[in-house]
């Protein structure tokens, strides 16, 4: 069975404060892949990134970066000097190779205050 | 602005009745997958589609049904409704990709249709 956990449900900072949001996935497949969603209050949800299992290496995109650690199966994502608009319900994903359908985590609100 | 569509964004209706709702892949996207997003059950499977054939069914009532047009246009029928089928329903659409033909690739989403069962 796979199964994703965020267990941070609700998250405030200040403006231009850094933030990390923690995942932690199971799943006994060796091959699945892991996404980041985010929902903004608008309801879409918008995808973020993907990161194969056999590729360990973090990835920076802009003030956006992502920690892959298969040795905890964690993928947390941290956003640097964080600003109004990335409020938004963020969601971490899992899917096996083989199983056709996304397992998501709960979701983590964040909360920039001005 | 993901590329799929779904309409209506918006559906109210009543206990009994009987809805439908649709969504148009992105362009060359073989693949639909239909999600429903509640406050209690959070985000879950429903069913996929690829190239009109139906691929794999998860958390999907037999009240609800769905299937994929020739022009890979899909769409989710859900009838005899009740209170408890208020929710989000996203679709989203991939590329197939992959071996033993099933997808590796990224699955997007529409911008959803909120219905409101009362």
């Amino acid at each position: 069975a796979q199964k994703v956990t965020q267990a941070q449900t609700e998250i405030s900072v200040v403006e231009k404060e850094d933030v990390t949001l923690d995942c932690v996935y199971e799943t006994r497949d060796t091959t699945y892949y892991l996404f980041w969603y985010k929902q903004p209050p608008s309801g879409e949800l918008v995808f973020l990134i993907r990161r194969n299992s056999f590729d360990e290496q973090n990835e920076i995109s802009g003030r956006y970066s992502w920690n892959f650690q298969k040795s905890t199966s964690s993928f947390n994502f941290t956003i640097t000097a964080s600003q109004v608009v990335d409020s938004a319900v963020y969601f971490c994903a899992l899917k096996s190779f083989g199983n056709e359908k996304l397992t998501f985590g709960t979701g983590t609100r964040l909360t920039i205050i001005p | 602005d993901s590329g799929v569509t779904q309409t209506p964004k918006h559906l109210i209706t009543a206990t009994g009745q009987r809805v439908t709702l649709r969504c148009s892949p992105r362009s060359g996207d073989l693949s639909v997958y239909w999600y429903q997003q509640s406050l209690d059950q959070g985000l879950q499977f429903l069913i996929q589609y690829y190239n009109g054939e139906e691929r794999a069914k998860g958390n999907i009532l037999e009240r609800f049904s769905a299937q994929q047009f020739p022009d890979l246009h899909s769409e989710l029928n859900l009838s005899s409704l009740e209170l408890g089928d208020s929710a989000l329903y996203f679709c989203a659409s991939s590329v197939e990709v992959g071996h033993a033909n099933y997808s590796t690739d990224t699955q997007y989403f529409g911008p959803g249709t909120r219905l409101t069962v009362l």
